[in-house]
């Protein structure tokens, strides 16, 4: 089956501490994207990227940074920079990186992680 | 700036009932709209979109949307609600301004349906 796991589905975190959500896709997409969703304010951009080794922050890029070594693969660590990490992370995935009709491809979502300090 | 806007926090329909989902946007040229549904802590799953062509547009599970140009509206909607039919719904508008990044998609803060039986 083709298709976007996210792990784990639940991580805690200590004050202080970094920690790394994984994203793993299967469908040879080359665009990825990293999304926050708290109550009430739907899904706020963090990261994204078109190809590997390379990124872009999204609208809250701060205290969170990103990798993209492999085409699979969009790791997200949140540092202990970010002040309010707790909340539901969400990893997505597009065909598309070219311009015209190919930016209208259909995004693609993992399950979710939930992240909670403690 | 690309926007969409989701007017009302939640809605409320008995089941068997039409129900609508509202969804307004504001794009610079040609709009790419999106509607996708979230059910209790999972990801995203695509509904339907809007590229061009039909102004009704039909999707997943019996939905269908409808392209208003004038009103600037992408309205979710469905002839009989299902109580499995209560979850979270996004509306999104693709960003089809090339920046150094690519395209991001915008989405709306949601509305949450609730069907009665």
């Amino acid at each position: 089956d083709g298709g976007i796991t996210q792990s784990p589905k639940y991580l805690f975190r200590k004050e202080g501490q970094n920690v790394t959500l994984s994203c793993e896709q299967n469908l040879n997409h080359d665009a990825m994207y990293w999304y926050r969703q708290d109550p009430g304010q739907g899904l706020r951009l963090i990261y994204y990227s078109q190809i590997v080794n390379d990124f872009q922050k999204g609208d809250i890029a701060e205290g969170y940074s990103v990798s993209r070594e492999k085409k699979e693969s969009f790791p997200l660590t949140v540092t202990s920079a970010q002040k309010n990490p707790t909340a539901f992370y969400l990893c997505a995935s597009t065909r598309a990186v070219g311009g015209g009709l190919m930016s209208t491809d259909t995004q693609y979502f993992g399950p979710g992680t939930r992240l909670t300090v403690l | 700036a690309q926007s969409v806007a989701q007017p009302e926090d939640q809605v409320n329909v008995a089941e068997g009932n039409p129900l609508t989902v509202k969804c307004t946007y504001s794009v610079s040229g040609n709009p790419y709209l999106f509607w996708y549904v979230q059910y209790p802590n999972r990801g995203l799953q695509f509904l339907l979109k809007y590229i061009t062509g039909d102004n009704l547009v039909k999707g997943s599970y019996g939905f269908e949307a409808e392209f208003n140009k004038s009103q600037t509206s992408f309205h979710l909607k469905k002839p009989s609600a299902l109580v499995s039919d209560s979850a979270l719904y996004f509306c999104a508008v693709r960003d089809i301004t090339r920046g150094t990044g690519g395209f991001k998609t915008i989405f709306g803060a949601g509305t949450r349906l609730f069907v009665k039986a």
